[in-house]
């Protein structure tokens, strides 16, 4: 089983408006952490936000922030005012448990076109 | 400060062939990490470096791939008898500690066998 789905393949917004971008994972151990990141066509993969599972109160960076629904196991990141500069691609990804291996495990990510 | 550079960017070679693709990971960064990136994928974990030792390498495709960071700061990933399937992007992350969870990338290395 996936255990980072991003169902929407691709999105288009306008300029100034907020966007949300989807993210449902799957685990089973109670210590996860879960990220964002966007990948422009550079290629480049930049760090967004990060959620951690007992985090109390959601994530916010900036004009992102992290919709964390933990019995939905989902973690939307919501981009507010977009610019253009946020088209690009955006990867959710989980890393689970707290030591040991530390690897994230990504999804296949999603493109976001802001058009102006 | 300087992001974790990786070294070529670029890099065409023969099937058949032997690689080496360096990564040089942000200065006091403990951790560090090997990620490949198919087309159209997200990136796969390949290996996880805490200090000198390989922490983790079940990624590893096969035995073709092999990691080292012999320092514990640059990081070389090669391949041996490289197959037209190994062409990705060869992504590289450090972070200050294998319990920081922010991992930060470099730039790539584009892998194309031809």
């Amino acid at each position: 089983a996936q255990k980072i789905t991003q169902t929407q393949p691709g999105m288009f917004v306008q300029e100034k408006e907020a966007v949300t971008l989807d993210c449902t994972y799957d685990t089973s151990d109670p210590s996860y952490g879960l990220f964002w990141y966007k990948q422009p066509s550079s290629g480049e993969m930049i760090f967004l936000i990060y959620q951690g599972s007992y985090d109390q109160q959601n994530a916010t960076e900036g004009r992102y922030s992290l919709n964390f629904q933990k019995a939905r196991k989902s973690a939307n990141l919501v981009i507010s005012a977009s610019q253009l500069g946020d088209s690009a691609m955006y990867f959710c990804a989980m890393r689970e448990g707290q030591g040991g291996s530390e690897k994230l495990v990504f999804g296949k990510g999603m493109k976001l076109t802001v058009n102006p | 400060g300087a992001g974790v550079s990786q070294t070529p960017s670029n890099k065409v070679t023969e099937k058949g062939k032997y690689v080496e693709l360096r990564c040089d990971p942000i200065s006091g960064h403990t951790a560090l990490y090997w990620y490949r990136q198919s087309l159209g994928q997200g990136p796969e974990f390949l290996i996880y470096f805490q200090g000198t030792g390989a922490a983790d390498d079940s990624g590893l495709p096969n035995d073709r791939f092999f990691a080292v960071r012999p320092e514990g700061s640059v990081s070389t990933l090669k391949i041996q008898r490289t197959e037209r399937g190994d062409s990705a992007v060869y992504l590289c992350a450090s972070s200050l500690t294998a319990l920081e969870p922010t991992q930060y990338f470099g730039p790539g290395t584009r892998l194309t066998v031809l």
